[in-house]
């Protein structure tokens, strides 16, 4: 089955314990991204990949590392988490066509909650 | 710069009515633009996408979206709501050139169907 998973899908911590929000695809998708929830705001994107050591930032990339070593995997890395990065991340990926048209396959979300 | 702005943050319909959501958008290229749903607790799925082809576009669901570039909108219709229409919407813009990769959503608008 086609699909994105991320993990953990829920997660309680503490200000300034580094980690680490896991995303695989098994669709051999080019294009993955991180995205952020939060209410009255929509998604907001955090970071973006195009390929294979590829990456980029998008609205929100403060706070936030990824890295893209594996066509399958992205991974979230939260260094140093502050209380304002409590909120639910959303990971996505599509092919990359000829324009941005390609629908985005989007996983089940991650909830993060920082004290 | 893209951006997008859902009118109506709620809008409420009984079984049967006519549905409309409302999205406008800003982008200094030629847009594609997406109407995306989310459950509760899920992630979110492609309802349909603009990719210049043809104003009018057709989605799953009985969905439709039309683009009108003079108003800079695209709004979601659907001519008799369902109750599993109830969800929350997010239309979002891409571009492509230098900004591909990145896309920008609404705020959402959370719809509500009564019986």
């Amino acid at each position: 089955e086609a699909q994105v998973t991320q993990n953990p899908r829920y997660l309680i911590t503490v200000t300034g314990k580094k980690l680490t929000v896991t995303c695989s695809q098994n669709m051999n998708h080019e294009y993955m991204s991180w995205y952020r929830q939060d209410p009255g705001l929509g998604l907001r994107q955090i970071y973006y990949s195009m390929n294979v050591e590829v990456t980029d930032k998008g609205d929100v990339p403060e706070g936030y590392k990824v890295s893209r070593k594996e066509k399958r995997n992205f991974p979230l890395i939260l260094e140093s988490p502050s209380p304002n990065q409590t909120s639910l991340y959303f990971c996505a990926s599509s092919l990359v066509g000829q324009g941005p048209d390609q629908p985005q396959h989007f996983g089940d979300g991650t909830r993060l909650s920082i004290l | 710069a893209q951006s997008v702005t859902q009118l109506g943050s709620h809008v409420s319909v009984s079984e049967g009515a006519l549905v409309l959501l409302r999205c406008n958008y800003s982008s200094s290229v030629p847009p594609y633009l997406f109407w995306y749903v989310q459950y509760p607790n899920q992630g979110l799925q492609l309802l349909l996408k603009y990719t210049s082809a043809a104003t009018l576009v057709k989605g799953i669901n009985g969905f439709e979206a039309e683009f009108k570039k003079s108003e800079t909108s695209f709004h979601l219709t659907k001519p008799s709501a369902h109750m599993s229409d109830a969800a929350e919407y997010f239309c979002a813009v891409s571009a492509g050139g230098t900004s591909y990769g990145k896309l920008t959503f609404g705020q959402g608008t959370i719809l509500t169907v009564h019986p």
